[in-house]
């Protein structure tokens, strides 16, 4: 069974970078035409996607948050990365890691999510 | 306001069946069967349930379906049990922004 865990601090100052890693267990982050994917739920406000990565690197990026947001890719430790430079209050959210199929764009399986909040 | 729209909630008897509704544009659920909905039980993992408006991955219950109609894509929960008592999100592949989400529905089971 694939499961996703997302991982970091759970406050960041504001101008600050938040950094939440995602460990794969029960496979392979290479196996598959799959990518893996950030998704972040601020309070009280939709779903919103931020990124995904292949195992090669090979990343795209939500336009709206495309200058801030960096992912990365570790296949040793089967693992995958989320940053999120100049932080304000409205990057308050609760941060998930998911496989992404974007050919059909869904989501499966996600994390539990990881709540973030940037407060000074 | 939400890329996709979804009622905040919606109800049922045990046994009933529900609905929910997901609209978009025709940029969006109009253009693409890439419709997906997921279940969210707070303080768990969503968890996908309708992939390509009507598919269901192994293991979800066939109590659970899918369809579109223009740009408003539903999700039918037939026989209503207690557990499916939760929040439930629709996505849509959108071309540039290639995901959107729907603000969710909270479904009570009465």
């Amino acid at each position: 069974q694939l499961l996703l865990q997302e991982s970091g601090p759970g406050l960041v100052k504001p101008s600050e970078t938040l950094s939440l890693t995602c460990t794969v267990s029960g496979g392979s982050i290479t196996s598959g035409s799959y990518y893996w994917g950030w998704i972040r739920q601020p309070p009280g406000k939709d779903p919103e996607w931020m990124g995904s990565i292949f195992y090669s690197g090979s990343t795209y990026e939500s336009p709206s948050l495309k200058s801030r947001v960096t992912i990365s890719v570790d296949t040793s430790k089967n693992q995958f990365s989320l940053k999120l430079s100049s932080v304000t209050a409205a990057d308050t959210a609760l941060y998930y890691c998911a496989r992404h199929i974007p050919t059909s764009s869904w989501f499966d399986p996600w994390g539990q999510g990881t709540l973030v909040t940037v407060s000074s | 306001q939400s890329a996709l729209t979804q009622p905040p909630s919606a109800s049922g008897s045990p046994g009933q069946s529900v609905t929910i509704s997901c609209t978009g544009t025709s940029s969006d659920v109009g253009r693409y069967d890439y419709v997906s909905w997921y279940q969210h039980h707070p303080g768990k993992a969503p968890k996908l349930i309708i992939y390509e408006v009507t598919q269901r991955p192994s293991g979800v219950p066939d109590r659970f379906s899918g369809s579109k109609s223009g740009n408003t894509a539903s999700l039918t929960v037939s026989g209503l049990q207690a557990e499916d008592e939760a929040d439930y999100f629709c996505s849509s592949y959108a071309g540039i922004n290639p995901v959107i989400f729907g603000g969710g529905t909270k479904l009570t089971v009465l």
